[in-house]
């Protein structure tokens, strides 16, 4: 399965400004998604991160926040524009061949904003 | 998205006992059930996965049981170890997108 190098691994960042997260995968994959997990609860999806073309977010995430690039196979970033404290969080990218498989994810990137 | 509940929330059993997790989902699109382990700091890995014209799979010490009907999913862990102390997240994946919703975890302790 692929491997996921993500960067960086952590940062203190000022309200207002922004983060870009860097995932980079091992071989291409088809498949490429951005999560946020708070400590100690789950995975919530933000985007479906598409190779050429604009990401597809889920309700309550929007691209003037959480712009995505995915200029090819096997490399995707999520910006995080504009932080508050709110946006303090684990944020992890995952990747995979598609299909009935499971997917492998990034180290993650935990994220304060002060 | 999907919805996919998860139960219970936190679980402790005697080293050797078995555990089990319990999911639901409610698109009934959905077709594939994977289930992660996250160690505390650590990204989530895949420990096994279930598709939905299966009814059942087994690797080892862990199984993974799906009734579409009434659209539910398990796993089970048997002779638990202190090593598989971690959160079990199950997840359940809708096509033609593919992307998986993940259920709110459960915290498994298994006492030496």
């Amino acid at each position: 399965s692929a491997v996921i190098s993500q960067k960086p691994s952590r940062d203190i960042c000022q309200r207002g400004t922004s983060l870009t997260i860097q995932c980079q995968v091992d071989s291409q994959v088809t498949m490429m998604f951005w999560y946020r997990q708070q400590p100690g609860q789950s995975l919530t999806l933000i985007a479906t991160a598409n190779q050429g073309s604009e990401a597809t977010y889920e309700s309550g995430f929007v691209i003037d926040k959480f712009p995505i690039s995915r200029p090819n196979l096997t490399f995707s970033t999520l910006t995080v524009s504009n932080m508050s404290p709110e946006d303090s969080s684990i944020y992890l990218c995952s990747g995979g061949a598609g299909g009935l498989v499971g997917y492998t994810f990034g180290s993650g990137t935990r994220l304060t904003v002060v | 998205g999907e919805n996919v509940e998860q139960h219970p929330s936190t679980l402790s059993v005697q080293e050797g006992d078995s555990a089990v997790i319990k999911c639901t989902y409610s698109d009934s699109a959905s077709n594939y059930f994977p289930w992660y382990k996250q160690e505390l700091g650590k990204r989530p890995q895949l420990i096994i996965d279930i598709r939905s014209n299966v009814g059942e799979k087994k690797d080892q010490r862990i199984a993974v049981t799906l009734n579409k009907t009434a659209k539910h999913f398990s796993l089970h862990i048997t002779e638990t170890q202190p090593e598989d102390s971690a959160v079990y997240f199950c997840a359940a994946s809708i096509p033609p997108g593919n992307q998986f919703y993940f259920g709110t975890g459960t915290s498994l302790t298994v006492i030496p």
